[in-house]
């Protein structure tokens, strides 16, 4: 597509429940990352793909976060068992495979908010 | 582990006022970023810089490398220039790591 697409755009959902985040990158574009973002804060990495497996998985906060990328194009960011702490957006960038040449594209985020 | 530090986190200026916004780095990198992001928007990215100075219109960016030191300009400011722009620094294709941003603010 012509640009990162996030899906949904806003999210509520209950303390408990388990939501997915969708991330469809710019076509052909090898490097898909996570980030989050707190209100205030700037983002955190979460983790980063290279093509279909997970280069640097670093950032996740704990196992109740995980994240799939099984074609090596759109991603899904995984909650379990969601805490009011996870409430933040959650912002996907993509890139050609150096990142370092070719600089980032990014989504418009996806809004979670756990009730 | 990279710090990344900006300055000021908050800037209001009237329109037209050249403005200065700052960020620096703790260790070696190889590229650095200049990040625009509105209210409710998604991130818009301005500038990538490795060395010496870049130019888009009324935005300028330069890079100090020796001085681990970058600094974002902007000419004529207007008000939809008010955002919050981001440092971000990266090495080689791996993630970014962030500042917490400057809040600008023009005002008519």
């Amino acid at each position: 597509g012509a640009g990162v697409s996030q899906t949904p755009s806003n999210k509520v959902t209950e303390k408990g429940k388990y939501v997915e985040l969708r991330c469809d990158p710019i076509s052909g574009h090898t490097a898909l990352y996570w980030y989050r973002q707190s209100l205030g804060q700037g983002p955190e990495f979460l983790i980063y793909f290279q093509g279909t497996g997970a280069a640097d998985d670093s950032g996740l906060p704990n196992d109740r976060f995980f994240a799939v990328r099984p074609e090596g194009s759109v991603s899904t960011l995984k909650i379990q068992r969601t805490e009011r702490g996870d409430s933040a957006v959650y912002l996907c960038a993509s890139s050609l495979t150096s990142a370092g040449y070719y600089g980032y594209t990014f989504g418009s985020g996806t809004r979670l908010t756990v009730v | 582990k990279n710090e990344v530090e900006q300055s000021p986190q908050n800037l209001t200026a009237q329109e037209g006022e050249f403005i200065t916004i700052n960020c620096s780095y703790s260790v070696g990198i190889s590229a650095l970023h200049w990040l625009q992001q509105h209210p409710g928007g998604g991130i818009v990215s301005l500038f990538m810089l490795s060395s010496g100075k870049k130019k888009h219109g009324r935005l300028i960016a330069t890079i100090n490398i020796q001085e681990k030191h970058s600094s974002l300009h902007i000419t004529a400011s207007h008000p939809r220039d008010s955002a919050v722009y981001i440092c971000a620094v990266s090495f080689g294709n791996e993630k970014l790591t962030f500042g917490t941003g400057t809040r600008l603010t023009i005002i008519p």
